[in-house]
């Protein structure tokens, strides 16, 4: 059963960088054809997805946040992260790793972390 | 950016309703359409993918349906555990999401 862990700072301040990391269990990280995506959810409203990155190190990334979004991932350590720079408060919720796979029709993600809550203040 | 909407955004209902939610997108995204359910404090949970097909362990009383702009989550019958948020995701384009309907106990 593959599970997922996000840590990481719960406090950045502003227009620093925010950085978290999700420790894969269960499995490895580079087998199989899966992407290690990232995810968000501000209080009081809806899911955001991110980015992504695939196994072979390739990454898609939301472009309403492109510029600011760094995925990479760590196969010795079986860990994927994530880098945000330049927050604000906007970028304050809770952080969601999760695995997707390539269905018929799009991906799915079917294993997430529990989530971790990031505030942006000074 | 694909935008998705659900409706209604809440729902009150009695163990052993059915139950529908429906998500609109504003384009056609053909069968490109998940959903998920979400429990506070806890991991999303993946229960329909591809519109209509239900995840592996995932009890038969959810259904999905729809293709091209408009679908629909079903719960045949409610059980104390399905109250929650639902929220449909489509990935024909970057994955966006619906603002999730709130399932409450009536």
């Amino acid at each position: 059963q593959v599970q997922l862990q996000e840590s990481g700072p719960g406090l950045v301040k502003p227009s620093q960088t925010l950085s978290l990391t999700c420790t894969v269990s269960g499995g490895s990280i580079s087998s199989g054809s899966y992407y290690w995506s990232w995810i968000r959810q501000p209080a009081g409203k809806g899911l955001e997805w991110i980015g992504r990155i695939y196994t072979s190190g390739s990454t898609n990334y939301n472009p309403s946040l492109k510029s600011r979004v760094t995925i990479s991932v760590d196969t010795s350590k079986n860990q994927f992260s994530l880098k945000l720079s330049s927050v604000t408060a906007a970028d304050t919720a809770v952080y969601y790793c999760a695995r997707e796979e390539d269905g018929d029709y799009g991906s799915l993600a079917d294993y997430w972390g529990q989530g971790t809550l990031v505030t942006v203040s000074s | 950016d694909i935008q998705m909407t659900q409706s209604p955004s809440s729902l009150s209902a009695s163990v052993g309703d059915r139950v529908t939610i429906t998500c609109r997108a504003s384009q056609s995204i053909n069968s490109y359409l998940n959903w998920y359910q979400h429990k506070p404090g806890k991991a999303p949970k993946l229960l329909i993918y591809a519109a209509s097909s239900l995840q592996g362990g995932v009890p038969s009383r959810f259904s999905g349906s729809g293709s091209g702009t408009d679908f629909t989550l079903t719960i045949s019958s409610l059980q104390p555990e399905d109250f929650a948020t639902y929220y449909c995701q489509q990935t024909y384009s970057t994955p966006t999401f619906g603002q999730g309907t709130k399932l409450e106990i009536k």
